[in-house]
């Protein structure tokens, strides 16, 4: 089993539409979780940090379930511009170093 | 502006024939790190330095050499380059969190 799993898409949604996502991570000793977004042929970046309460930010929002160990990223009234490839991240210790990345679930918004 | 620099962009090279792609960041990280994706395989870590003359395998070492002499720089080795390393490569650095800045990509093809 992958250390961490995500279904790799492509999600095709209309504009205006809610996505979600989810990411399954196989080590319960995870500690931090993040969201990337990749555009095409670019490097991927940050979109935001999944707490344990979850958290929101704007038409995002983050969410982690311990229990059954995955995160999910909801995106609401999906724009153009969300059309990428999203990245889940999994740290296992306390630094950086063992930082784990998902395959990636494209999204593709359309008109 | 804070970024992490990677050169070069694009290199079509033969095997065998040794190459180095440069990372440079001015952010003043002490973590540095650099990834190869593919496609279906995602982002794997090939190597990463917590610091100054400190570097440790990733996931898919085998085949490079890294070194960190500066703070700013993480310069990646090939050595002696095969096809089976034609890839994307990123170098991020970070602060130590789980944010990692990532330079543009540099895109190797290996003939």
């Amino acid at each position: 089993r992958k250390e961490v799993e995500q279904d790799p898409g492509p999600f095709n949604v209309p504009e205006g539409a809610t996505v979600a996502f989810n990411c399954t991570y196989s080590n319960s000793a995870s500690q931090s979780f993040f969201w990337y977004r990749q555009d095409c042929r670019k490097e991927p970046k940050l979109l935001m940090s999944v707490y344990s309460s979850g958290n929101e930010d704007g038409r995002f929002t983050a969410q982690l379930n311990r229990a059954s160990q995955y995160i999910s990223l909801l995106i609401r009234d999906s724009k153009l511009s969300d059309s990428a490839t999203y990245l889940c991240v999994v740290i296992n210790t306390g630094t950086a170093s063992k930082l784990t990345f998902g395959t990636g679930t494209r999204l593709q918004v359309t008109l | 502006e804070a970024q992490v620099t990677q050169n070069p962009r694009y290199l079509i090279t033969v095997t065998g024939k040794k190459l180095t792609v440069t990372c440079s960041q001015n952010m003043n990280h002490e973590y540095m790190s650099w990834y190869r994706q593919d496609p279906g395989l995602g982002l794997r870590q090939i190597y990463y330095s917590m610091n100054v003359e400190v570097t440790d395998k990733g996931d898919v070492p085998e085949g490079y050499k890294v070194s960190r002499k500066e703070k700013r720089n993480f310069p990646l080795i090939l050595e002696s380059p095969s096809p089976n390393q034609t890839s994307l490569y990123f170098c991020a650095s970070s602060k130590g969190t789980g944010e990692l800045f990532f330079g543009e990509g540099s895109r190797l093809t290996v003939l």
